[in-house]
């Protein structure tokens, strides 16, 4: 089972919006609605930003969306904050060994 | 509120064995699956394992199966991990599931990514 794969960095201008896709395969992405999103500031622990595609836990901003289209899933960050420069990772539910796989991780810049 | 403390990460030689430990509290400990995540230095996040609310249903990634355990008591996660290697070395993770068993039963909470996380024990693993 590879990683699921992402842009190795996206950037966007304060108050503009960035989309981050996370590609797999009809295994993983494609055929389950389980992808979740973590943001990782540096030296912190991950944080949950959306789970089941397009679900946001409480306290996550609304500016914070996602989405899927067949075996990619994208996150989608508008109204870009300074706060929101982080490492972005998605993550699939596999339904076989291994159970999970995570993305490849992208750089958000903030310009 | 959610609290989970990681512990029990240091440095060891290949071959040896640790034992890391999570200690749960501030929410329903028993109503949520777990898991474990590591982070090597620089690298990405790597799935490691996960365990059902019950600890009936225990599934791991293909790196570290028939090496690592993982298990609960009424508020701990631990993870036994024997014949380290110095691929092993990574900060470790614990984390919740996303919700608890009730929105997702099957599997019991096993197919649920986590949700919230510890705050990481590093563990190296070098002669």
């Amino acid at each position: 089972q590879s990683a699921l794969t992402q842009p190795r960095s996206v950037s966007g201008s304060p108050g503009h919006s960035v989309t981050i896709s996370c590609t797999g395969t009809s295994n993983d992405v494609g055929r389950y609605n389980y992808v979740s999103w973590y943001q990782q500031l540096p030296g912190k622990a991950p944080k949950l930003m959306i789970y089941d595609v397009s679900e946001r836990p409480s306290g996550v901003p609304d500016r914070f969306s996602g989405s899927k289209s067949g075996n990619t899933a994208s996150l989608t960050i508008s109204g870009l904050q300074a706060e929101d420069e982080a490492d972005y990772y998605c993550c699939s539910y596999v339904g076989s060994y291994p159970l999970y796989v995570f993305g490849t991780g992208t750089r958000v810049t903030v310009l | 509120q959610v609290h989970l403390v990681e512990s029990g990460g240091g440095v060891v030689q290949p071959g040896e064995s640790l034992r890391l430990s999570c200690a749960a509290s501030g929410f329903s400990f028993s109503s949520y699956a777990m898991h474990w995540v590591r982070q090597a230095p620089g690298k990405g996040l790597e799935w490691v394992a996960v365990i059902s609310y019950d600890g009936s249903n225990k599934f791991y990634a293909d790196s570290v199966k028939g090496r690592f355990t993982i298990f609960r008591d009424s508020s701990r996660l631990l993870l036994q991990m024997y014949s380290l290697r110095r691929e092993d070395t990574a900060v470790y993770y614990c984390a919740t599931a996303h919700s608890t068993i009730a929105k997702r039963p099957g599997g019991g909470g096993t197919m649920m990514a986590p949700g919230f996380w510890g705050q990481g024990t590093l563990v190296t693993v070098s002669s």
